[in-house]
């Protein structure tokens, strides 16, 4: 069974850009989450996905951020315009639904290898 | 969220065992403890998680004494592949959905 994939790996653009990243949860995942890690802090909650609606989107930094999940499968994390700040590690994951019709936190979340952004 | 805290690094050899211990002295009554791994240039992957007494996997065991105010991650007989960062998340299964990670304990390996 493939896992979650992001693309690109890597990107590299330079300030008031524009970068779209992409994840592909696990098929048949209900939940998808977008986490970052920037610069030398710890991995941080973005946002939450329940199908295609967006669940809890509390850790969104700004309105620069948008992310969608259009159809319940893959999901997209734009940042328009992109600032030095947003460099870091864009992780997705997803989850299955636990037995309480709901994500729980911990019901195990699957990790993509994440996108590294550099914001130049 | 119950905070969590553990060594930032630790070093081992192969064959050896490695205990990493957590506090997380406000944990909540229906928190549990839930420990992942996190390999160079890879996202985060769950390796074990407990409520408490005592958990086993194929990867790791986690120990968590009667007063659930610790828990200790148990790596048997590391090898290199093992060096990787591991935190340590507390939190309940019905609501709280965002993992929220701390700096973790690096590991590292060495032959």
């Amino acid at each position: 069974e493939a896992g979650v994939t992001q693309f690109p790996s890597h990107s590299v653009i330079e300030k008031g850009q524009t970068v779209t990243l992409r994840c592909d949860p696990i098929s048949g995942h209900d939940n998808l989450y977008w986490y970052r890690r920037v610069m030398g802090k710890e991995i941080k909650f973005l946002l939450h996905f329940v199908k295609e609606s967006k669940q809890d989107e509390s850790g969104m930094p700004n309105n620069r951020f948008l992310a969608e999940r259009t159809g319940g499968t893959y999901s997209t994390l734009k940042v328009q315009p992109a600032e030095l700040e947003d460099s870091g590690v864009y992780f997705c994951a997803s989850s299955q639904t636990g037995t309480s019709g709901r994500a729980d936190a911990y019901n195990e979340q699957f990790f993509g290898p994440g996108t590294r952004l550099t914001v130049l | 969220l119950a905070k969590t805290t553990q060594p930032i690094s630790m070093d081992s050899y192969e064959g050896q065992e490695v205990n990493i211990t957590c506090s997380h002295n406000n944990i909540a009554t229906n928190d549990y403890i839930t420990w992942y791994q996190q390999f160079p240039s890879q996202g985060p992957r769950f390796i074990i998680q407990g409520y408490k007494t005592k958990v086993t996997n194929e990867v790791a065991s986690l120990f968590i004494p009667a007063d659930r105010k610790s828990s200790t991650l148990s790596l048997p007989r590391v090898s290199l592949s093992d060096t990787a960062v591991y935190y340590c998340l507390v939190g309940g299964r019905s609501n709280d959905y965002k993992l929220s990670f701390g700096a973790g304990t690096t590991v590292t390996v060495r032959a």
